[in-house]
Protein backbone atom coordinates (compact mmCIF):
# COMPACT_ATOMS: atom_id res chain seq x y z
CA UNK A 1 0.00 0.00 0.00
CA UNK A 2 2.02 3.16 -1.07
CA UNK A 3 0.50 5.84 0.52
CA UNK A 4 3.21 8.47 -0.65
CA UNK A 5 3.31 8.53 -4.36
CA UNK A 6 5.77 10.13 -6.71
CA UNK A 7 4.12 9.77 -10.29
CA UNK A 8 7.00 10.98 -12.19
CA UNK A 9 9.78 8.65 -12.36
CA UNK A 10 12.08 11.98 -13.93
CA UNK A 11 11.76 15.08 -14.76
CA UNK A 12 14.14 17.20 -16.94
CA UNK A 13 14.47 21.28 -16.92
CA UNK A 14 16.55 24.07 -18.53
CA UNK A 15 18.96 25.93 -16.61
CA UNK A 16 17.77 29.43 -14.85
CA UNK A 17 13.58 27.68 -15.55
CA UNK A 18 10.87 26.33 -12.91
CA UNK A 19 11.18 22.97 -11.67
CA UNK A 20 8.10 21.30 -10.59
CA UNK A 21 8.19 17.67 -8.62
CA UNK A 22 4.77 16.72 -7.43
CA UNK A 23 3.35 14.48 -4.66
CA UNK A 24 0.31 12.68 -3.57
CA UNK A 25 -0.69 11.09 -1.12
CA UNK A 26 -3.91 8.77 0.75
CA UNK A 27 -3.55 8.83 3.99
CA UNK A 28 -5.37 11.80 5.50
CA UNK A 29 -3.99 11.11 9.01
CA UNK A 30 -0.38 12.66 7.28
CA UNK A 31 0.04 16.37 9.31
CA UNK A 32 3.52 16.94 8.11
CA UNK A 33 5.77 16.90 4.96
CA UNK A 34 9.26 16.68 3.83
CA UNK A 35 11.54 17.36 0.77
CA UNK A 36 14.75 15.55 0.96
CA UNK A 37 17.17 15.75 -1.78
CA UNK A 38 19.17 12.78 -2.51
CA UNK A 39 22.76 12.30 -4.25
CA UNK A 40 23.78 9.31 -5.28
CA UNK A 41 25.72 6.91 -2.48
CA UNK A 42 25.08 9.61 0.01
CA UNK A 43 22.02 10.39 2.29
CA UNK A 44 19.08 12.12 2.18
CA UNK A 45 19.89 16.05 2.74
CA UNK A 46 16.76 17.72 4.33
CA UNK A 47 15.01 20.52 1.74
CA UNK A 48 12.06 21.90 3.27
CA UNK A 49 9.36 21.39 4.82
CA UNK A 50 5.23 21.76 5.97
CA UNK A 51 3.11 21.05 8.44
CA UNK A 52 -0.67 20.73 7.10
CA UNK A 53 -1.62 24.00 8.91
CA UNK A 54 0.30 25.99 6.59
CA UNK A 55 -0.57 25.60 2.75
CA UNK A 56 2.89 27.21 1.53
CA UNK A 57 6.16 27.21 2.94
CA UNK A 58 9.44 29.08 1.35
CA UNK A 59 12.98 29.14 1.84
CA UNK A 60 15.03 30.45 -0.78
CA UNK A 61 14.83 28.99 -4.33
CA UNK A 62 12.62 26.63 -2.82
CA UNK A 63 8.61 26.54 -1.92
CA UNK A 64 6.74 23.87 -1.35
CA UNK A 65 2.67 24.00 -1.55
CA UNK A 66 0.20 21.85 0.03
CA UNK A 67 -3.41 21.16 -0.81
CA UNK A 68 -5.04 19.52 2.06
CA UNK A 69 -8.16 18.95 -0.04
CA UNK A 70 -6.74 17.10 -2.99
CA UNK A 71 -4.00 15.49 -0.89
CA UNK A 72 -1.01 16.82 -3.00
CA UNK A 73 2.20 19.13 -2.42
CA UNK A 74 4.86 20.13 -4.71
CA UNK A 75 7.71 21.19 -4.63
CA UNK A 76 8.96 24.29 -6.65
CA UNK A 77 12.66 25.21 -7.77
CA UNK A 78 13.64 29.03 -9.16
CA UNK A 79 15.66 29.31 -10.79
CA UNK A 80 16.73 25.72 -11.05
CA UNK A 81 20.47 25.11 -11.32
CA UNK A 82 22.24 22.27 -12.45
CA UNK A 83 23.77 21.33 -8.96
CA UNK A 84 19.88 20.93 -8.32
CA UNK A 85 20.11 17.69 -10.86
CA UNK A 86 19.53 15.03 -8.00
CA UNK A 87 16.61 12.04 -6.89
CA UNK A 88 14.02 14.18 -5.13
CA UNK A 89 11.97 12.45 -2.58
CA UNK A 90 9.20 13.85 -0.75
CA UNK A 91 8.29 11.90 2.63
CA UNK A 92 5.09 12.21 4.83
CA UNK A 93 4.83 11.53 8.99
CA UNK A 94 1.69 11.31 11.32
CA UNK A 95 0.98 12.08 14.90
CA UNK A 96 1.41 9.53 17.87
CA UNK A 97 3.68 7.75 15.11
CA UNK A 98 6.84 9.53 16.55
CA UNK A 99 9.32 10.36 13.51
CA UNK A 100 8.50 7.59 11.15
CA UNK A 101 8.31 9.37 7.48
CA UNK A 102 6.82 7.36 4.93
CA UNK A 103 8.79 8.35 1.59
CA UNK A 104 7.63 8.36 -2.06
CA UNK A 105 9.82 6.13 -4.64
CA UNK A 106 11.75 9.45 -5.70
CA UNK A 107 11.76 11.67 -8.53
CA UNK A 108 15.35 12.11 -10.89
CA UNK A 109 15.52 16.04 -11.93
CA UNK A 110 17.94 16.63 -14.58
CA UNK A 111 18.78 20.98 -15.07
CA UNK A 112 20.42 20.66 -18.37
CA UNK A 113 22.62 23.45 -18.79
CA UNK B 1 28.05 20.91 14.37
CA UNK B 2 28.59 17.89 13.25
CA UNK B 3 26.27 16.03 11.10
CA UNK B 4 24.73 12.48 11.41
CA UNK B 5 27.52 9.95 11.15
CA UNK B 6 27.66 6.33 10.20
CA UNK B 7 30.20 3.54 10.37
CA UNK B 8 31.33 1.63 8.61
CA UNK B 9 30.62 3.39 5.05
CA UNK B 10 30.69 -0.21 3.14
CA UNK B 11 30.11 -4.05 4.23
CA UNK B 12 30.50 -6.90 2.41
CA UNK B 13 29.42 -10.20 4.32
CA UNK B 14 27.96 -13.81 3.89
CA UNK B 15 24.88 -15.28 3.83
CA UNK B 16 24.15 -16.19 7.42
CA UNK B 17 26.77 -14.11 9.08
CA UNK B 18 25.41 -11.31 11.19
CA UNK B 19 25.97 -7.72 10.90
CA UNK B 20 26.17 -4.49 13.27
CA UNK B 21 25.97 -1.10 12.20
CA UNK B 22 26.16 2.27 14.17
CA UNK B 23 24.91 5.88 13.89
CA UNK B 24 26.02 8.78 15.50
CA UNK B 25 23.20 11.40 15.95
CA UNK B 26 23.81 15.28 15.83
CA UNK B 27 24.72 16.72 18.98
CA UNK B 28 21.52 17.43 21.09
CA UNK B 29 19.57 15.27 18.94
CA UNK B 30 17.81 12.40 21.50
CA UNK B 31 15.99 10.53 18.20
CA UNK B 32 17.50 8.37 15.83
CA UNK B 33 15.71 6.23 12.88
CA UNK B 34 17.06 3.67 10.89
CA UNK B 35 15.41 2.96 7.23
CA UNK B 36 16.93 0.73 4.71
CA UNK B 37 17.13 1.84 0.55
CA UNK B 38 16.63 -1.23 -1.96
CA UNK B 39 16.15 -0.41 -6.19
CA UNK B 40 12.86 -2.44 -5.29
CA UNK B 41 11.21 -0.73 -2.32
CA UNK B 42 12.41 2.59 -1.88
CA UNK B 43 13.04 3.84 1.41
CA UNK B 44 11.70 1.88 4.14
CA UNK B 45 11.52 2.27 8.05
CA UNK B 46 13.06 -0.10 9.98
CA UNK B 47 12.57 1.68 14.04
CA UNK B 48 13.03 4.62 16.05
CA UNK B 49 14.96 5.18 19.13
CA UNK B 50 14.22 7.52 21.59
CA UNK B 51 15.42 7.93 24.83
CA UNK B 52 17.21 4.27 24.82
CA UNK B 53 14.01 2.92 23.94
CA UNK B 54 12.34 2.17 20.86
CA UNK B 55 9.43 4.30 19.79
CA UNK B 56 8.28 2.52 16.76
CA UNK B 57 8.68 -0.22 14.56
CA UNK B 58 8.43 -1.10 10.59
CA UNK B 59 7.29 -3.91 8.80
CA UNK B 60 10.72 -6.20 9.10
CA UNK B 61 11.58 -9.67 10.38
CA UNK B 62 13.29 -10.22 13.70
CA UNK B 63 16.16 -10.51 12.44
CA UNK B 64 16.62 -6.40 12.39
CA UNK B 65 16.79 -5.59 15.56
CA UNK B 66 18.39 -2.12 17.02
CA UNK B 67 19.39 -0.09 20.74
CA UNK B 68 19.62 3.16 21.50
CA UNK B 69 22.65 4.22 24.03
CA UNK B 70 22.49 6.31 27.17
CA UNK B 71 24.46 9.20 24.75
CA UNK B 72 21.69 8.74 21.86
CA UNK B 73 24.12 7.13 19.84
CA UNK B 74 22.09 3.71 18.23
CA UNK B 75 23.25 0.01 16.48
CA UNK B 76 20.93 -1.63 14.34
CA UNK B 77 22.00 -5.56 13.77
CA UNK B 78 20.87 -7.75 11.32
CA UNK B 79 20.96 -11.78 12.23
CA UNK B 80 21.35 -14.48 9.62
CA UNK B 81 21.96 -12.66 6.63
CA UNK B 82 19.84 -12.94 3.59
CA UNK B 83 20.95 -11.93 -0.29
CA UNK B 84 17.76 -9.41 0.22
CA UNK B 85 19.47 -7.67 3.27
CA UNK B 86 21.57 -5.95 0.72
CA UNK B 87 21.02 -2.49 0.62
CA UNK B 88 21.84 1.04 1.61
CA UNK B 89 20.78 1.62 5.64
CA UNK B 90 20.44 5.47 6.43
CA UNK B 91 19.81 6.66 10.14
CA UNK B 92 18.08 9.84 10.56
CA UNK B 93 18.29 12.08 13.68
CA UNK B 94 15.79 14.63 15.42
CA UNK B 95 15.98 17.08 17.95
CA UNK B 96 12.31 15.76 18.56
CA UNK B 97 10.72 18.76 20.70
CA UNK B 98 7.46 17.07 19.75
CA UNK B 99 5.71 17.79 16.55
CA UNK B 100 6.76 18.83 12.98
CA UNK B 101 10.52 17.32 13.85
CA UNK B 102 12.91 17.63 10.58
CA UNK B 103 15.11 14.93 10.53
CA UNK B 104 18.71 14.79 9.07
CA UNK B 105 20.05 11.66 7.27
CA UNK B 106 24.25 10.35 7.58
CA UNK B 107 25.38 9.20 4.78
CA UNK B 108 24.62 5.37 5.02
CA UNK B 109 26.50 2.42 5.49
CA UNK B 110 25.76 0.26 1.99
CA UNK B 111 25.93 -3.56 2.79
CA UNK B 112 26.23 -6.07 0.51
CA UNK B 113 25.69 -10.07 1.16
CA UNK B 114 27.20 -12.38 -1.11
Amino acid sequence: DQQVKQNSPSLSVQEGRISILNCDYTNSMFDYFLWYKKYPAEGPTFLISISSIKDKNEDGRFTVFLNKSAKHLSLHIVPSQPGDSAVYFCAASRPNYGNKLVFGAGTILRVKS
Amino acid sequence: KAGVTQTPRYLIKTRGQQVTLSCSPISGHRSVSWYQQTPGQGLQFLFEYFSETQRNKGNFPGRFSGRQFSNSRSEMNVSTLELGDSALYLCASSLDRGSYNEQFFGPGTRLTVL
